[in-house]
């Protein structure tokens, strides 16, 4: 079964640094782009960026790029999200999905995400 | 960015058809047949519905379809069920200087 495990429910203060991790299974692991989903309480759903384990290239969507890093470790096929200060505007559910790209002529186009992980909850409180 | 823009909500009967429009711009849902649609249920993650603009994917019932005309996509719930009232997101490829996806803002379903 394909799957994506993500890591539980965090509380953080502002300014601590943060990394919630997504495991995949059942799939070919480096093959996938991974992507990440932020949903801020009774908000909607944005996309944060995504990574291909096969090499770790890394794109993210303009209003995130900088604030946060997208990672990955092919040898646990397990994908991270990763903040260095946390802010209280952080707060928020993440989700990982397993998301299908191609390339055409060296542009990259970003198509649906199929597998989605349950999501990991942070809140950032003091 | 701009999300692309979806109703907050609409509602039908059980038995009932309903169509959420997703209304973007020629750089996205107007330029590129990468429409998704997405629902979620209060408490739970995302699940894919549509892809490509009008594919189901392995699973999903033949009741939910896609389409699209100019710069806006429509998700179409036939036969409407009570299971059926969730949110529903539609999302597309967006082409900028730095290409990402941009997700609408959610419509609520309410099943009556």
């Amino acid at each position: 079964e394909v799957q994506l495990v993500q890591s539980g429910a965090e509380v953080k203060k502002p300014g601590e640094s943060l990394k919630i991790s997504c495991k995949a299974s059942g799939y070919s692991f480096t093959s996938y782009w991974i992507g990440w989903v932020r949903q801020m309480p009774g908000k909607g759903l944005e996309w944060m960026g995504i990574i291909y384990p096969g090499d770790s290239d890394t794109r993210y969507s303009p209003s995130f790029q900088g604030q946060v890093t997208i990672s990955a470790d092919k040898s646990i096929t397990t994908a991270y999200l990763q903040w260095s200060s946390l802010k209280a505007s952080d707060t928020a559910m993440y989700y990982c999905a397993r998301q299908r790209v191609t390339q055409v002529n060296k542009v990259y186009y970003y198509y649906s995400m199929d597998v989605w992980g349950k999501g990991t909850t942070v809140t950032v409180s003091s | 960015q701009s999300a692309l823009t979806q109703p907050a909500s609409v509602s039908g009967s059980p038995g009932q058809s309903i169509t959420i429009s997703c209304t973007g711009t020629s750089s996205d849902v107007g330029g590129y047949n990468y429409v998704s649609w997405y629902q979620q249920h209060p408490g739970k993650a995302p699940k894919l519905m549509i892809y490509d603009v009008s594919n189901r994917p392995s699973g999903v019932s033949n009741r939910f379809s896609g389409s699209k005309s100019g710069n806006t996509a429509s998700l179409t719930i036939s036969g409407l069920q009570a299971d059926d009232e969730a949110d529903y997101y539609c999302s597309s490829y967006t082409s900028s200087s730095t290409p990402y996806v941009v997700f609408g803002g959610g419509t609520k379903l309410t099943v009556l």
